[in-house]
């Protein structure tokens, strides 16, 4: 195992609503980076978080928020849920710099919206 | 920006035989190419990956090929399994901006 957790699991909400997902980076790793996962397609980046400061952002709109703190454990906020948010959201922990380094995804966090 | 292309999108091969995944890029900034397999319910998990000042890396029955010129890159899988069986992404990252592209995703069967 890679050491990176993610809660909750799963989580259902209603359109509108808001939502929280949670990310613990790998022991050593600075940088979290988050991706969306709709069924039967591959991860697309959100943005990522490097020493608490976002550092890249992918073709999400702004109700798509993050957050990353002092021990690089991260946040990730979806206001207005939309029912295209339903996918599996995945952190990946690596650590950042200049020169790409292996990304470690977590166990993801299934979010449905109904 | 980057744009990934993954073929095929399935391939079903004898078990010990081998496989091939190929995909190609169009930013030719990228300079970080991993390989990922994902199983049914699990997380993504890193396999293999090559940096563009490499050509090929082995690591046991898995080896990735990168040609730069080309803009592609393939992993092959040698004496496959069936817990081979999974589907597989390739991806590609710039240097300095640490975000993955990622490419459609290969669903890959052994047979036995």
């Amino acid at each position: 195992e890679t050491g990176v957790t993610q809660s909750p699991t799963h989580l259902i909400k209603t359109r509108g609503q808001q939502v929280t997902l949670r990310c613990s980076s790998q022991s050593g790793h600075n940088t979290v980076s988050w991706y969306q996962q709709a069924l039967g397609q591959g991860p697309q980046f959100i943005f990522q978080y490097y020493r608490e400061e976002e550092n890249g952002r992918g073709n999400f709109p702004p109700r798509f928020s993050g957050l990353q703190f002092p021990n690089y454990s991260s946040e990730l906020n979806v206001n207005a849920l939309e029912l295209d948010d339903s996918a599996l959201y995945l952190c990946a922990s690596s650590f950042g710099g200049t020169v790409p380094y292996e990304q470690y995804f977590g166990p993801g966090t299934r979010l449905t919206v109904t | 920006g980057e744009n990934v292309e993954q073929h095929p999108s399935t391939l079903s091969v004898q078990e010990g035989d081998s496989a091939v995944i190929k995909c190609t890029y169009s930013d030719s900034a990228s300079n970080y190419f991993p390989w990922y397999k994902q199983e049914l319910g699990k997380r993504p998990q890193l396999i293999i990956d090559i940096r563009s000042n490499v050509g090929e890396k082995k690591d046991q029955r898995i080896a990735v090929t990168l040609n730069k010129t080309a803009k592609h890159f393939s992993l092959h899988i040698t004496e496959t399994q069936p817990e081979d069986s999974a589907v597989y992404f390739c991806a590609a990252s710039d240097q300095g901006a640490q975000k993955l592209v990622f490419g459609q995703g290969t669903r890959l069967t052994i047979n036995p």
